[in-house]
């Protein structure tokens, strides 16, 4: 089944600990995101990958880094999460100039 | 900075038609996307408007004014699975999206 998915769907997570969030996509997209979600605001970018081996900042990437060895696969990294980090994150991707598919989410809370 | 404005929540009854509405200030535009996001679940593409007027697909239609900085979603003949937020989001001269925060519908029987 083409699209995206995400793992974990959650996670509680203790402060100072490194996580690393998994995103594979099978559509072949050469565009892939991160970001996060908090109740009261926008989706906001954390990064962004234009095509395998380019990777860029968005809006919120400190405490974030990614990878983009190949197309399908674009993990997301905390080095050492804080509680602020405590969000849902969501995957995107897409083709070119068209819309995102977003993955299902991982629901990330850091104590 | 950049911007998006939309009401944070309305409220409408089963077959009625309601319009959401989105203002944006953004640097650069190259186009607007409304999605469709259930409670926990992932946003899911509505439509796209990057020219001026209106684009309708089913119940749903979209309209665009660039000058205005200004677009509106109509959702009609209103179901109770309509319930859900609507987000608006700008592709900005970057051609990054620029999120709103989202309007929350509620649908009354």
């Amino acid at each position: 089944i083409a699209g995206i998915t995400q793992a974990p769907t959650s996670q509680i997570l203790a402060a100072g600990r490194r996580m690393t969030l998994r995103c594979t996509q099978d559509m072949r997209h050469n565009a892939m995101y991160w970001y996060r979600q908090d109740l009261g605001l926008g989706l906001r970018l954390i990064h962004y990958s234009n095509t395998a081996g380019t990777t860029g900042k968005g809006e919120v990437p400190d405490g974030y880094s990614v990878s983009r060895a190949n197309t399908d696969d674009f993990p997301l990294t905390l080095a050492s999460a804080v509680p602020s980090q405590t969000s849902v994150y969501f995957c995107a991707s897409s083709d070119s100039e068209n819309e995102q598919f977003f993955g299902p989410g991982t629901r990330l809370t850091v104590l | 900075g950049q911007n998006i404005d939309q009401p944070t929540e309305m409220t409408a009854t089963e077959g009625a038609i309601v319009q959401i509405n989105c203002t944006y200030q953004t640097s650069g535009f190259n186009g607007l996307f409304w999605y469709q996001q259930h409670a926990g679940e992932a946003p899911t593409f509505l439509s796209y408007n990057v020219l001026d007027g209106l684009e309708e697909k089913g119940r749903f239609s979209s309209f665009l004014s660039r000058s205005k900085g200004y677009s509106y979603l109509l959702l009609k003949e209103l179901q109770m699975k309509d319930s859900a937020s609507y987000l608006c989001a700008v592709k900005d001269s970057n051609y990054q999206l620029i999120w709103g925060a989202g309007t929350k519908l509620i649908i009354k029987p």
